[in-house]
């Protein structure tokens, strides 16, 4: 079975503070994909990142990196120099391609992240 | 402007009332979900149609009614809702389950439900 770990249920930081939201996963399959989504006031989700099991290289976007460790199994999210407008809920998911899951994606529960002036 | 449009973006029904629902999506996708944010509560995968066809009911309750006539399109029907059904409904679509490239999904604005 699948799951996704957001341990971090709430986090808090000031404007241009770095901040990390953590994200573990359980997974049997050997081939899947992982993704992490923000979801702003608004209340859609917005697609951020997708990342599958064989590229290990970290990403990085602007502001936002991706750390993937798949000894620790661990997806990792980091925003460098906060800003008010990074406030949301992010999620972190995860899609295995094989089995009775294929294609279907699990989420964590969710970091809400917010970043004060 | 996400890809796919919920409609509409709020509404409050009592709990005799039945309403519908709307999620439309001009991507090209083939697979459609339903899902429940109640608030400080996870994603609740409701359903999921691929293809047009029911693939998924998460023990959904039967007061909860989707209807997906094409891959286009896809509908909750609502009746008889009790209080505890007010949430965030998001629509979502992805690409054929099992295409192997998989590209995530995209989400609606969602439908902020009351129910009173």
């Amino acid at each position: 079975a699948q799951k996704v770990t957001q341990a971090q249920t709430e986090i808090s930081v000031v404007e241009k503070e770095d901040v990390t939201l953590d994200c573990v996963y359980e997974t049997r399959d050997t081939t899947y994909y992982l993704f992490w989504y923000k979801q702003p006031p608004s209340g859609e989700l917005v697609f951020l990142i997708r990342r599958n099991s064989f590229d290990e290289q970290n990403e990085i976007s602007g502001r936002y990196s991706w750390n993937f460790q798949k000894s620790t199994s661990s997806f990792n999210f980091t925003i460098t120099a906060s800003q008010v407008v990074d406030s949301a809920v992010y999620f972190c998911a995860l899609s295995e391609v094989r089995g009775t899951n294929a294609g279907k994606s699990t989420f964590g529960d969710g970091t809400t992240l917010t970043v004060k002036p | 402007e996400t890809g796919v449009t919920q409609t509409p973006r709020h509404l409050v029904m009592g709990m005799t009332n039945k309403k519908s629902l709307k999620c439309e999506q001009h991507l090209g996708h083939n697979a459609m979900y339903w899902y429940k944010q109640s608030a400080k509560k996870p994603l609740e995968l409701m359903f999921v149609y691929n293809f047009k066809e029911q693939t998924e009911n998460n023990s959904v309750p039967s007061r909860f009614s989707p209807e997906c006539p094409n891959s286009s399109h896809l509908f909750l029907h609502l009746h008889t809702l009790q209080p505890e059904d007010s949430a965030l409904y998001l629509c979502a679509s992805s690409q054929d389950r099992h295409d192997r490239g998989f590209y995530g999904y995209t989400f609606g604005s969602g439908t902020r439900l009351t129910v009173v």
